[in-house]
C-alpha cells in the first residue's frame, strides 16, 4: 500500500493564478481531511469528506474548493491564490478502526504565493 | 468555541521523562489523539483517548481526564529520535469529522 499520496510536493505561485493539489489514498478509507499548516502552528482543517459525493467545510474553507468523486481521491482547488494561502498542506484520511479514527497523512504540498 | 492548549516548547534530557500536557475546550467531545511530527515530515499516530485514564504503548503513555479537559502525553527513557513537535488533537463529536488540533509542543532532547 502506497497510504496516502499528494503531489506537487512543491509549488510556486503568482498572485491571481490557480492550481489542484491532488490526493489520493489507496487503503479504502471512507474519510478525507485537508489542512493547511503555518510555521510553528498546529494543524487547521479545510474540508473534509465523509464520503464519495459528501464534503463539508472545516475551519478555515475561504479561498478553497474540493470534490470527492471518488473513494480514492480528494482533490483541492485553490482560486485566485493569495500570499495567505502560503503554506504547508497536509491531506489524511481516515477509517473507524479499532473503534477510533486514526488519521493517516500524506507527505504534505508546501505552497509559496508570491 | 474551539481551543486547544499546550506548551510552545520543551527540554529533556536523554534518558529521562518528560510530560507534555494539553487542555482542550469544544462544543462537543469524541476522542483526543495525540501525533507525533518531525521537522518536514508529516504528523503520525502516536495514541488516542476516549474514556478516563491511562493508555500505555511502549515508551508512550496518555492520560485523559474529560471532566477536567486535560490530556497528557509521557514519554519515557528519552532518545535523540523524540526530539519532534507533538500535536494534541480532539475529534469535536458534534461536528462529524471535525477534528481541533493544537499548536504543538515542540521537544528537543539534550545528550
Amino acid at each position: 500500500n502506497a497510504g496516502v499520496t499528494q503531489t506537487p510536493k512543491f509549488r510556486i505561485l503568482k498572485i491571481g493564478q490557480s492550481m489542484t493539489l491532488q490526493c489520493a489514498q489507496d487503503m479504502n478509507h471512507n474519510y478525507m481531511y485537508w489542512y493547511r499548516q503555518d510555521p510553528g502552528m498546529g494543524l487547521k482543517l479545510i474540508y473534509y469528506s465523509v464520503g464519495a459525493g459528501i464534503t463539508d467545510k472545516g475551519e478555515v474553507p475561504n479561498g478553497y474548493n474540493v470534490s470527492r468523486s471518488t473513494t480514492e481521491d480528494f482533490p483541492l482547488r485553490l482560486e485566485l491564490a493569495a500570499p495567505s494561502q502560503t503554506s504547508v498542506y497536509f491531506c489524511a484520511s481516515s477509517s473507524l478502526t479499532g473503534g477510533r479514527y486514526e488519521q493517516y497523512f500524506g507527505p504534505g504540498t508546501r505552497l509559496t504565493v508570491t | 468555541g474551539q481551543n486547544i492548549d499546550q506548551p510552545t516548547e520543551m527540554t529533556a534530557t536523554e534518558g529521562a521523562i518528560v510530560q507534555i500536557n494539553c487542555t482542550y475546550q469544544t462544543s462537543g467531545f469524541n476522542g483526543l489523539f495525540w501525533y507525533q511530527q518531525h521537522a518536514g515530515e508529516a504528523p503520525t499516530f502516536l495514541s488516542y483517548n476516549v474514556l478516563d485514564g491511562l493508555e500505555e504503548k511502549g515508551r508512550f503513555s496518555s492520560f485523559l481526564s474529560r471532566s477536567k479537559g486535560y490530556s497528557y502525553l509521557l514519554l519515557k527513557e528519552l532518545q535523540m529520535k523524540d526530539s519532534a513537535s507533538y500535536l494534541c488533537a480532539v475529534r469535536d463529536g458534534n461536528y462529524g469529522q471535525n477534528f481541533v488540533f493544537g499548536p504543538g509542543t515542540r521537544l528537543s532532547v539534550l545528550p
